[in-house]
């Protein structure tokens, strides 16, 4: 398994409230991707990192930020959580922007 | 955004019965990679095919890349419960850092 942890992997917050979510892996890989997945929307992109501090918005960057200070850790903040952002969030790591992803584990947050 | 046109969205199969599962594409795309995911857990990677036409196994699975470099294909033989799951295809087409994803073909499996 590729090493890749999310945390947290449950969290319940309310509206408004600032969420940060993190994913550190231990694969020394330069791309980190952060991506939503909603039933009937299947995977969406939400900011991807390549490289220490370079990252890019994907599909739906609205209402998040990202930032990556370093190789191994990669955190995806709500600056003020809409129940629209309640969702399973995954992680994903790739060598090169080519080459095949792996995923961490996940994280369901509920905004209520 | 763009997705990729996966078929059929679930199938209910016997146990011992073959599987096959498709993704189609109005882009070309440059690599395909198939995944599997388990409820309550993140997608796993089953195979990747980066040539038109390249055919890959992995156990009872074997994928193939399209010719027309438009579609790719997922086959499961002989299945067995644990492959019950959401599998999905992902598409790659070199013009940015993105995977394209299909919207997942969720299998079920009658012991």
């Amino acid at each position: 398994d590729a090493g890749i942890t999310q945390s947290p992997r449950h969290k319940v917050t309310e509206t408004g409230t600032p969420v940060t979510l993190r994913c550190h892996q231990t694969e020394n890989h330069r791309y980190m991707y952060w991506y939503r997945q909603d039933p009937g929307h299947g995977l969406r992109l939400i900011h991807y990192s390549y490289g220490v501090k370079d990252t890019d918005k994907g599909e739906v960057s609205d209402g998040y930020s990202v930032s990556r200070s370093k190789t191994e850790d990669f955190l995806l903040t709500l600056e003020s959580a809409t129940s629209s952002q309640t969702s399973v969030y995954f992680c994903a790591i790739s060598k090169t922007d080519e080459n095949e992803q792996f995923f961490g584990p996940g994280t369901r947050l509920t905004v209520l | 955004g763009q997705q990729l046109n996966q078929s059929p969205q679930s199938m209910f199969i016997q146990e011992g019965e073959d599987v096959s599962m498709n993704c189609t594409s109005s882009s070309i795309f440059n690599t395909w990679l198939w995944y599997k995911q388990d409820p309550g857990e993140g997608p796993v990677l089953l195979i990747a095919l980066y040539k038109a036409g390249e055919l890959t196994s992995n156990g009872r699975l074997t994928a193939q890349f399209g010719i027309t470099r438009k579609d790719s294909f997922l086959n499961i033989s002989a299945s067995i419960p644990s492959d019950v799951g959401i599998y999905f295809c992902a598409g790659h087409n070199n013009a940015g850092n993105m995977l394209t994803f299909g919207g997942g073909t969720r299998l079920m499996v009658k012991p």
